[in-house]
């Protein structure tokens, strides 16, 4: 099974600045990743895939990159709406999600 | 618009069974895979099991293969989760979402709102 890691678990950022959020694979995915965005008591939305491609809708403040083992979530000048649990998710062999990582306002 | 409704979760005593099922719409059902994702409460996501666009293949994970079985009735837009042996460990919302692709592999585009499954004595 490929294990997914995300880091930090929670990052406190103040609104308007930029956060970047991390995402370690055990063994090599490709480019075969996503990011998903939830809110307390809502289901996931998809954000990225692709490593890199933003899906219908979502704001060019997020972005993504990496390949292989090694992935990032970035967004910028954060707003309100941005604060929430993120995972990542392989769909190379399968399918695992990391544990995810808490965005919180500092 | 896409809309997956859940529907089926409840109370269950360990070692019951239980049906859990997925209205689709929005979207030409039959093209798709289809995937179960659940998260215990206070947990993370835990992909369950998919199905191919015709039901012909179907995958799981080895916390429930053997003992859940996912299914789809084309002509009728729906998904189902049939659940047996049921373990407290299987207490979790669980998601009906929708694949990117025909076979089921790649991403999951949408989501429904999902439904609780409490398995308890």
């Amino acid at each position: 099974e490929i294990v997914m890691t995300q880091s930090p678990a929670t990052l406190s950022v103040s609104p308007g600045e930029r956060a970047t959020l991390s995402c370690r694979a055990s063994e090599s995915v490709n480019n075969n990743l996503a990011w998903y965005q939830q809110k307390p008591g809502q289901a996931p939305r998809l954000l990225i895939y692709g490593a890199s491609t933003r899906a219908t809708g979502i704001s060019a403040r997020l972005s993504g990159s990496g390949s292989g083992t090694e992935f990032t979530l970035t967004i910028s000048s954060l707003q309100s709406e941005d604060f929430a649990v993120y995972y990542c998710q392989q769909y190379n062999y399968w399918y695992t999600f990391g544990q995810g990582t808490k965005l919180e306002i500092k | 618009q896409v809309q997956l409704v859940e529907s089926g979760g409840g109370v269950v005593q360990p070692g019951r069974s239980l049906r859990l099922s997925c209205a689709a719409s929005g979207f030409t059902f039959r093209n798709y895979g289809m995937h179960w994702v659940r998260q215990a409460p206070g947990k993370g996501l835990e992909w369950v099991a998919v199905t191919s666009h015709d039901g012909s293949n179907q995958y799981y994970a080895d916390s429930v293969r053997g003992r859940f079985t996912i299914s789809r009735d084309n002509s009728k837009n729906t998904l189902y989760l049939q659940m047996n042996s049921l373990r407290a460990e299987d207490t979790a919302v669980y998601y009906c979402a929708k694949g990117h692709s025909s076979s089921g592999g790649g991403y999951i585009d949408y989501w429904g709102q999902g439904t609780l499954v409490t398995v308890s004595s």
